[in-house]
């Protein structure tokens, strides 16, 4: 069964616009990492954040970790055609480094 | 420094065969995980080798097994194969598999049971 919970479970927005996904969780995490995936392929980590911070960016990804809510955000700013991808949190254990994964979120990006 | 390799990438198998997966990890890393992603069950852990133990393990049955040898490349073996078991099969490696390493994936074997 899934920890986390994806919102919204597809999203479709025009090249420039920005992009926000929010994941969910059930239990005490050490970190939380969002990845990428095209099309049925393998994943491509994008960020990792730890269970004590509470936002991080790389460039134009900025996600957030609310602890106390048991929930995290990811925003893509400036969105390209080429972040049409599904999206998908992937909380982290407090020992060892199973990963457990929300149901992602498809994003369109339409030129 | 060359990715997680996957072979093969694609495989088509019969109810009740058995198949043999392999995973090439990152120079270096020594922890390969499993992961299971199917429509209707999203991803799932299925195990974790390190120095070739099996470290973690998820909640599959007894058909699903997996091994790891000296050189850190890892194999998962399905045996007695159901319709249920087609999915895509995603390893993962990181260096020693601690909880706050980045798991870089490979691309995946898309298996399917006819």
């Amino acid at each position: 069964s899934q920890q986390g919970e994806e919102d919204p479970q597809a999203l479709s927005i025009q090249e420039g616009e920005n992009a926000t996904m929010n994941c969910s969780y059930k239990t005490s995490i050490n970190n939380l990492q969002w990845y990428r995936q095209n099309s049925g392929r393998g994943l491509v980590h994008l960020i990792l954040i730890r269970s004590n911070e509470r936002e991080k960016h790389s460039g134009r990804l900025r996600v957030t970790l609310d602890t106390s809510k048991k929930s995290s955000s990811l925003l893509i700013t400036a969105s390209r055609a080429a972040d049409t991808a599904s999206y998908f949190c992937a909380t982290g254990e407090t020992s060892g480094s199973r990963l457990t994964f929300g149901e992602g979120t498809q994003l369109t990006v339409n030129p | 420094k060359a990715g997680v390799t996957q072979t093969p990438r694609y495989l088509i198998k019969t109810r009740g065969q058995q198949v043999t997966l392999s995973c090439s990890p990152i120079s270096g890393h020594r922890s390969v995980s499993w992961y299971q992603q199917t429509p209707g069950q999203g991803l799932q852990f299925l195990f974790e080798y390190f120095s070739e133990t099996q470290r973690n393990k998820g909640n599959f049955p007894g058909r699903f097994s997996g091994r790891q040898f000296s050189n850190s490349r890892s194999e998962m073996n399905v045996s007695t194969l159901e319709l249920g078991d087609s999915a895509l099969y995603l390893c993962a490696s990181s260096l020693v598999g601690q909880k706050q390493e980045t798991q870089y994936f490979g691309p995946g074997t898309r298996l399917l049971v006819l």
